[in-house]
């Protein structure tokens, strides 16, 4: 079963707007990462956050990593049309390959 | 070029048939893996491959078979397709680091129509 399961299924904005998902997990992680999904595209990675970390930015991308709830999120600031794709964190535990979730995808209208 | 390249990407077959996709990567990373997509149910782990002598099943092995014919080639096979087999599919590979854990390179897919 899947490990992490992203909040909302699907997100509408307009450009210039913040876009915050979250993604929860069920057992401890050594780290979780993001992921981009253009449409029917390969994903690509974005960030990883350690378990050992909080907050970490890159760009206009922010993601927090609280451990004790085993949740997560990604904020995209000041959103444009072109961040349009669908997002999916993955979890990372010891030994396993990565566990990726349902995902959420967002949609930013100019 | 592609560091991650899928044969063929697109395929269309019938019920019954045995088909091959193949995976090729000029990384050099040892981790390989095939996934499924479909609508609605994410990514979900075909098999994976931590180097040439280890292969192991994921989340949804029944029905498939994988290959790992060297470092950078990593094939999945469909023995006998079956319409609900029809998806798309990805390869992927990673760079595992012991400190900082692994990202994944993706593939381009292949998009497969089972009749």
């Amino acid at each position: 079963s899947q490990q992490g399961e992203e909040d909302p299924q699907a997100l509408s904005i307009q450009e210039g707007e913040n876009a915050t998902m979250n993604c929860s997990y069920k057992t401890s992680i050594n780290n979780l990462q993001w992921y981009r999904q253009n449409s029917g595209r390969g994903l690509v990675h974005l960030i990883l956050i350690r378990s050992n970390e909080r907050e970490k930015h890159s760009g206009r991308l922010r993601v927090t990593l609280d451990t004790s709830k085993k949740s997560s999120s990604l904020l995209i600031t000041a959103s444009r049309a072109a961040d349009t794709a669908s997002y999916f964190c993955a979890t990372d535990q010891a030994g396993t390959a990565l566990i990726f979730g349902k995902g959420t995808t967002l949609s930013v209208s100019s | 070029d592609a560091d991650v390249t899928q044969t063929p990407r697109n395929r269309i077959t019938k019920t019954g048939k045995r088909i091959m996709l193949e995976c090729s990567q000029t990384k050099g990373h040892d981790r390989m893996y095939w996934y499924r997509q479909d609508p609605g149910l994410g990514l979900r782990l075909i098999y994976y491959s931590f180097d040439v002598k280890d292969i192991n099943k994921g989340e949804i092995s029944d029905g498939y078979s994988v290959s790992r014919q060297a470092q950078a080639k990593f094939s999945l096979s469909l023995e006998s397709a079956i319409p609900n087999q029809t998806a798309l599919y990805f390869c992927a590979t990673s760079d595992f680091a012991a400190t900082g854990g692994e990202t994944q390179y993706f593939g381009p897919g292949t998009r497969l129509l089972v009749l």
